[in-house]
């Protein structure tokens, strides 16, 4: 069976400190691998997306990038991190050309 | 207009109501319609998936779409404290991610 992997499930930054945020997929191969941000009373905003290796589509410009540095792994990070950078991160997968995308526990990150 | 739209709430419901949550679009491409359920400070799961207009039912949940009125809904009977969370459309069109809406955060009192 698949499952997917993200940490920290909480972290507490300082304003201006790096941000690297790791989420592994197991059980398939060749995912599309997804990185959501939620904050309150905004529902889910989609903010980078990887059909595969090294090819990542960003859907906000912003304070943040994204990595696919192996097949199965998607990174999330940021040089310096803002107080708006603050929310709950979710990292998601789906099958290549399928509708369902089956999501991570979450990171909750607070910049103060 | 957002592509997608829904009621953030909260609603607030009696244990043994029938709950009804929607949401609108606007992108008629829209061709699969899925609902999915987060408790907090968890990820979102899949609760139910419908290809095009028409009903699906599962046990006490049942998803509607009217691709006449770009309307979805979720019908929850009966409803338990334990289906207290947020329920978040979402849509597909085969060309780009699944566009979400922003949730509805129900709380079913005991």
């Amino acid at each position: 069976s698949q499952t997917i992997h993200q940490w920290p499930a909480t972290l507490v930054q300082p304003v201006g400190s790096p941000l690297s945020l790791e989420c592994t997929v197991e059980g398939t191969s060749n995912p599309n691998l997804y990185w959501y941000r939620q904050a309150a009373g905004r529902g889910l905003q989609l903010l980078f997306y990887s059909v595969g290796i090294g090819q990542i589509s960003s859907e906000v410009p912003q304070n943040l990038s994204a990595s696919r540095p192996q097949d199965r792994q998607f990174i999330l990070s940021s040089k310096k991190l803002l107080l708006s950078d603050s929310g709950f991160y979710l990292c998601a997968w789906s099958r290549q050309a399928d509708t369902e995308a089956f999501f991570g526990q979450g990171t909750r990150l607070t910049v103060v | 207009q957002k592509e997608v739209e829904q009621d953030p709430g909260p609603l607030s419901v009696p244990e043994g109501a029938i709950v009804s949550l929607n949401c609108t679009y606007s992108n008629s491409a829209f061709q699969y319609f899925m609902w999915y359920r987060q408790y907090s400070r968890k990820g979102p799961e899949l609760l139910m998936y419908t290809y095009s207009s028409g009903n699906k039912e599962d046990g006490r949940f049942t998803a509607q779409v009217d691709k006449s009125s770009k309307y979805i809904s979720l019908f929850i009977r009966d409803s338990q404290p334990s289906d207290s969370a947020t329920y978040l459309c979402a849509l597909y069109s085969g060309n780009t991610p699944l566009v979400f809406g922003k949730g509805t955060r129900l709380s079913v009192i005991a």
